[in-house]
Order: C-alpha cells, then sequence, then structure tokens
C-alpha cells in the first residue's frame, strides 16, 4: 500500500531538540518530493518546506526558513524535519506529505501526522 | 507576499449546491489544487490543476478558475461532506494554502 508512516506524539520542553521521520511505503520515494506542513491547534494549513530525496534540493517557506531542517535519508526512504530549540509556538500536528511534480503536481499523498507539544 | 482569501465558513441544505471560493491576484494563470480535511483527520487532495479529480473523488466535486478567482463546487452535497476545504497554488517556487473553509451541511 502507498503510504507515508510518520513517527509518534512527542513532548518536549522548550529549547530542547527534536527530529521526526515519515518513511514511505510502496512508491519509489526518491522519485518523489517530500515535504511538511504545520497545522497548530484550530487552525489552517501552512507549508513549511519540501526537499527531492533524489539530490537533496530543497525549498523552504520564508517563514519557516532557518527555523528547521528538512532532510532525507534515501538508503531508508525516509524524510526528516528537524528544530535545534523548540518554542512553545511549535506546538503543532506535523504533516508529511508527498508531492508529485511530474503528475498531478500536488500534495497527493498525506501523513497521519505527528503532533509536537512543546510545555514547561 | 502572495494570498489565498477563502470565506471561514460556507453552509448547506443537503443535495444543494455549495460553492467554495478562493481569490487571489491573476490566480487563474497558476494551478490550484483542494483538499477536504474531516475533523481529526489528515488533508485529501480532492481537485488537482484545477478541475481534475484524482481517482476515488466523487464526481460530485469539482473544480474551476479563471481571472482571480478558483471555485471549488459540490453538487448535491452530502452529509459526509462537512469539512474543512483548503485551496492551494505555487507562487515563486513557495506553497501558499488559502485559509480553509468550515462547509456546514445543514
Amino acid at each position: 500500500e502507498v503510504q507515508l508512516v510518520q513517527s509518534g506524539a512527542e513532548v518536549k520542553k522548550p529549547g530542547e531538540s527534536l527530529k521526526i521521520s515519515c518513511k514511505g511505503f510502496g512508491y519509489n520515494f526518491i522519485s518523489y518530493w517530500i515535504g511538511w506542513v504545520r497545522q497548530m491547534p484550530g487552525k489552517g494549513l501552512e507549508w513549511m518546506g519540501i526537499m527531492y530525496p533524489g539530490d537533496s534540493i530543497s525549498r523552504y517557506s520564508p517563514s519557516f526558513q532557518g527555523q528547521v531542517t528538512i532532510s532525507a535519508d534515501k538508503s531508508i526512504n525516509t524524510g526528516y524535519l528537524q528544530w535545534r530549540s523548540l518554542k512553545a509556538s511549535d506546538t503543532a500536528m506535523y504533516y508529511c506529505v508527498r508531492y508529485d511534480s511530474s503528475g498531478p503536481d500536488a500534495f497527493d499523498l498525506w501523513g497521519p501526522g505527528t503532533m509536537v507539544t512543546v510545555s514547561s | 507576499s502572495y494570498g489565498l482569501t477563502q470565506p471561514p465558513s460556507v453552509s448547506v441544505s443537503p443535495g444543494q449546491t455549495a460553492i467554495i471560493t478562493c481569490s487571489g491576484a491573476k490566480l487563474g494563470e497558476k494551478y490550484v489544487c483542494w483538499y477536504q480535511q474531516k475533523p481529526g483527520q489528515s488533508p485529501v487532495l480532492i481537485i488537482y490543476q484545477d478541475s481534475k479529480r484524482p481517482s476515488g473523488i466523487p464526481e460530485r466535486f469539482s473544480g474551476s478558475n479563471f481571472g482571480n478567482t478558483a471555485t471549488l463546487t459540490i453538487s448535491g452535497t452530502q452529509a459526509m461532506d462537512e469539512a474543512d476545504y483548503y485551496c492551494q497554488a505555487w507562487d515563486n517556487s513557495t506553497v501558499i494554502f488559502g485559509g480553509g473553509t468550515k462547509l456546514t451541511v445543514l
């Protein structure tokens, strides 16, 4: 089955670091962009950035540039979203998404989300 | 910076047609996608490239995009269509999402 499987919920303190993951199943991982979308509690969708695992080219939203790092390990079909120092305002659901630039030109596959809670 | 504007809420009676708009400067010159998000679930792609439906999406969902406005139309709206709907486009290598529209089926 084609799917994205994300790592489990996290509870962290302000200032701590975090890396969450997203593993692709059932498709050629290196042929699609992998990205991240934030959804704060009760709010809308915000695009954070995207990476092409085939050559590690990445693009970030200006709102998230320098705040997070998007990476991927193509040997294990896994993408990552990383913070060096979390803030309470990072509390949100984070969705991993697949972007198909050659076909629908859309985010055609979404993971179940990873809830990150940052609280002292 | 580029923005996409959606009405916060739309209400429709079962069986009627729901219309959700998404506005942005020269939006008709860009491809627009639409996503449906039900409570507690991940978003699902329902329209891509303005008007195309992915496999498995019912025919009652349709889209258009002209001028400054993209439109999602749900014909014969059903109770199961109650959800949040988001439009999305690219602008200068950046993904933009609309603020979302809560569709209520009364």
